[in-house]
């Protein structure tokens, strides 16, 4: 099975720098998923990693260490409208969710 | 490039009833997964389809059931409507990029059961 944690909430300033951890215990592992979802909205697909270390896009990286079981997303200046829940996922050709992170920007 | 569409976008159904949700992937993509989103709850993974093959399926019981036709399009079949499968039902469907499946979202169908 999979156990995917991240943290539940997170509050960062507009224009700052926040960073969404994820530690997984898989059984199956072939890619880490990160999507942003809105509230009432479908997710939307941000990055992903396959192999260890970071991948850059635009305002968004991901970093992957698969020896940690251990993943995370940067967001950069921040934005209103990144307030959203970020959801981390394991890729074992299907995807398994954490609960999502929570993020709120704040003036 | 239209992306995955899903329908209806909203369906009420009382108790007991059977709900028929329709998923047409992006246009290439020959996988279709289905996965539930309770309220409050996290994405739950329901069904895999490749190649009009199901691959795989959560756990979730027989009731809930799903094909794939040869153009690639799914459906998903809910029997015996419980209130607690109350919940957006998400379709995704992928394509095999960079050595992983990349999986893209369609807007959901919100299902109420009352």
């Amino acid at each position: 099975g999979q156990n995917i944690d991240q943290p539940t909430e997170m509050t960062a300033t507009e224009g700052a720098i926040v960073q969404i951890n994820c530690t997984y215990q898989t059984s199956g592992f072939n890619g880490l998923f990160w999507y942003q979802q809105h509230a009432g909205e479908a997710p939307t697909f941000l990055s992903y990693n396959v192999l260890d270390g970071l991948e850059e896009k635009g305002r968004f990286s991901s970093f992957l260490s698969r020896s940690k079981g251990y993943s995370y997303l940067l967001l950069k200046e921040l934005q209103m409208k990144d307030s959203a829940s970020y959801l981390c996922a394991v890729s074992d050709y299907k995807l398994s969710f954490g609960a999502g992170t929570t993020v709120t920007v704040r003036a | 490039e239209a992306g995955v569409t899903q329908s209806p976008t909203h369906l009420i159904k009382t108790r007991g009833q059977q709900a028929t949700l329709r998923c047409s992937p992006i246009s290439g993509h020959t996988s279709v997964y289905w996965y539930q989103q309770a309220l409050g709850l996290g994405l739950q993974f329901l069904l895999w389809y490749d190649e009009g093959e199901e691959r795989n399926r959560g756990n979730f019981p027989p009731r809930f059931s799903g094909r794939q036709f040869p153009n690639y399009s799914s459906e998903l079949n809910v029997n015996a409507l419980e209130l607690e499968d109350s919940a957006l039902y998400l379709c995704a469907s992928s394509l095999f990029h960079r050595g992983a499946y990349e999986q893209y979202f369609g807007p959901g169908t919100r299902l109420t059961v009352t």
